[in-house]
């Protein structure tokens, strides 16, 4: 099926243990994104990639890093993890003028740092 | 500093009843609007959505009301259907100032009771 592809679904991660969220998209989208949900808070943007070649800070890229592969990947990083980065994370791409249907998301990634 | 407020973190219908949403935004230069919708564990998806330059937007069940002058949108669900029990995002885009970002609001929680 067409859409976005976040792994993995769930992580633990310990204190201080890295690693990194993978997400593809094939719907030839130039623009690429990582949000955030966390309860009261809504969806906060991490950081994006606005097309190849390119990546921006959003509202909160503090602890992360990400990595623009190629038009298909855009994978996130927590080089050092810490309990305020549990969190859902979502991955989203789009067309670069958001043609009328804005972003589609991937399903998710929940990961619990203790 | 919320760009995006939506200030009824939930809300109760009855089956068969009206749902209305409602979504204010402090950013003038936000010209398109779009809602979203989303079921645990699943990314958000695509509801509707409405440029700057229309006052209303209607696809089958769901309307969006824009007013301008009062920074402030609304969707309506007529009739509303126990299947839109989810949490509803509204989204802003500043498309004139060359951006496709997304500022998402906080969500509200809809609950269509039988």
């Amino acid at each position: 099926n067409a859409g976005v592809t976040q792994t993995p679904k769930f992580q633990v991660l310990k204190t201080g243990q890295s690693m990194t969220l993978q997400c593809a998209q094939d719907m030839n989208h130039n623009s690429m994104y990582w949000y955030r949900q966390d309860p009261g808070m809504g969806l906060r943007l991490i950081y994006y990639s606005a097309s190849e070649g390119t990546t921006d800070k959003g509202e909160v890229p503090n602890g992360y890093n990400v990595s623009r592969l190629n038009k298909r990947e855009f994978s996130l990083r927590l080089e050092s993890a810490a309990p305020s980065q549990t969190s859902v994370y979502f991955c989203a791409s789009s067309h670069r003028d958001l043609s009328n249907y804005g972003y589609t998301f991937g399903s998710g990634t929940r990961l619990t740092v203790v | 500093d919320q760009q995006v407020k939506q200030n009824s973190p939930s809300l109760s219908v009855q089956e068969g009843r009206i749902s209305i949403l409602n979504c204010d935004y402090t950013n003038s230069m936000f010209d398109y609007f779009l809602w979203y919708k989303k079921y645990p564990a699943e990314g958000p998806t695509f509801l509707i959505s409405i440029s700057s330059i229309k006052d209303k937007n209607e696809d089958g069940r769901f309307t969006v009301f824009l007013n301008k002058s009062a920074k402030h949108l609304s969707l309506h669900i007529v009739p509303s259907q126990p299947g839109d029990s989810a949490v509803y995002f509204c989204a802003a885009s500043g498309l004139a100032g060359g951006g496709n970002k997304l500022t998402f609001g906080t969500g509200t929680q809809l609950k269509v009771e039988l």
